[in-house]
Parts: C-alpha cells; structure tokens; sequence
C-alpha cells in the first residue's frame, strides 16, 4: 500500500530564517505531488504540483519554492521566511495528472513564525 | 473560472440528527470531477468520495450519501444519524481533465456534533 510521509510535525521559525519541509511518498513510483498551505481562515491553497522529477509548476507567486530531486520526494523551501508563511502545510500524492484520481494527504506541517 | 462554494461554514447538530453538507461547483468544461474530504482536529485530510461529470448516479456508503445534481451543478453530503465522531471539517473540491489533478477546494463547513 501507499504511505506519505511529511516531517516536521511542527516547526517555530524566527522572520527571516530558511525553511525546508521535506515529503516522500512509498508504495508507488511517478506519483503526482502537491503542496498546499491552510491558513487560519481554513481554505486550502495550492502552492506547487509536480508530475515528474525536477518539473514544478508554481501556482501562487511568492517567496517559497518547490524542488522534487528524486521521484518520490517533494521539498518546499525558503529563502527568508515571512511572517506570512504561517500555517498548516500539506503535501499531498495522485496517480497521474487528468484529475480523477483522488489525492492522499500527509498529516501536514503546522509552521509558526515569530 | 472554475470554483467551489461551501456557504455554511459552521453547522452544529445534536448527535443522531441527520445533516446535509452543500457544495455548489462551477467550471467549463464538460470533464470534471468532484471530490469529498474531511478534516478531523488532527489536520490530516481523508478522502471520502469521487463522483465524475458524467455519472449522476447517487451514492450511499453506511451512514454518508452524496447526491450529485449537474442541472444545479451541487454535490451534496448528506450523514445520516450523525455521530461525535464526525464532527471535522468537511471539504469538497473540484478538479477538472488535464489539469495536472489540481484540486479547487471550498473554504471548508465545519461540523460539530454534540452528545
């Protein structure tokens, strides 16, 4: 069966400081991949998906980014983190990119900063 | 553009109620898919259901049913005898053909079942 694994749990980060949110998917090869981020008001937004090694798309401009280095690992990074990056990461898997297959979360990051 | 719209953000009901979560989609294209999950205080979000744009057939799974409408482009949630266990946030979301399997969530109706 298909696990997704996203560390850490929790993560307090001072303004400015670097961030690197790590996720490995086991069980299958050349998954679809995903982060979102949850804020306080709830909704999820997507960040970046990538449907192969190396290929990111970005769908919010700002100062995260993505990097997918092996087939079943999805990073996402930052340089300088703002107080705006607060709030609930979550990475999530598919089976290919035509939309109908249902994606499978991880138990997310909650990301504080101070 | 495509959308979707949970207009109830909180509900709360008394354990065994019945309760219907609404989900109201737009998109263009003739090829989509919807989708059900729940998030329970834990954070981590649980898939339930997937109905595509071209089966209008309803479902029922144990005490969940979901019934599908296109002519008012609603995929509603429908838990019968509702249980504390339930209580979560509930989100649908859309998801249309060739998109990468980018997922356009609803902000979420959160449930609250009280014993």
């Amino acid at each position: 069966s298909q696990t997704i694994h996203q560390w850490p749990a929790t993560l307090v980060q001072p303004v400015g400081s670097p961030l690197s949110l790590e996720c490995t998917v086991e069980g299958t090869s050349n998954p679809n991949l995903y982060w979102y981020r949850q804020a306080a008001g709830r909704g999820l937004q997507l960040l970046f998906y990538s449907v192969g090694i190396g290929q990111i798309s970005s769908e919010v401009p700002q100062n995260l980014s993505a990097s997918r280095p092996q087939d079943r690992q999805f990073i996402l990074s930052s340089k300088k983190l703002l107080l705006s990056d607060s709030g609930f990461y979550l990475c999530a898997w598919s089976w290919g990119p035509s939309g109908d297959q249902p994606q499978h979360f991880g138990d997310g990051t909650r990301l504080s900063i101070l | 553009a495509q959308k979707v719209t949970q207009a109830q953000t909180e509900i709360s009901v008394v354990e065994k109620e019945d309760v219907t979560l609404d989900c109201v989609y737009e998109t263009r294209d003739t090829t989509y898919y919807l989708f059900w999950y729940k998030q329970p205080p834990s954070g981590e979000l649980v898939f339930l259901i997937r109905r595509n744009s071209f089966d209008e057939q309803n479902e029922i799974s144990g005490r969940y049913s979901w019934n599908f409408q296109k002519s008012t482009s609603s995929f509603n949630f429908t838990i019968t005898a509702s249980q504390v266990v339930d209580s979560a946030v509930y989100f649908c979301a859309l998801s249309e053909g060739n998109q990468g399997g980018k997922l356009i969530f609803g902000q979420g109706t959160e449930l609250s079942v009280k014993p």
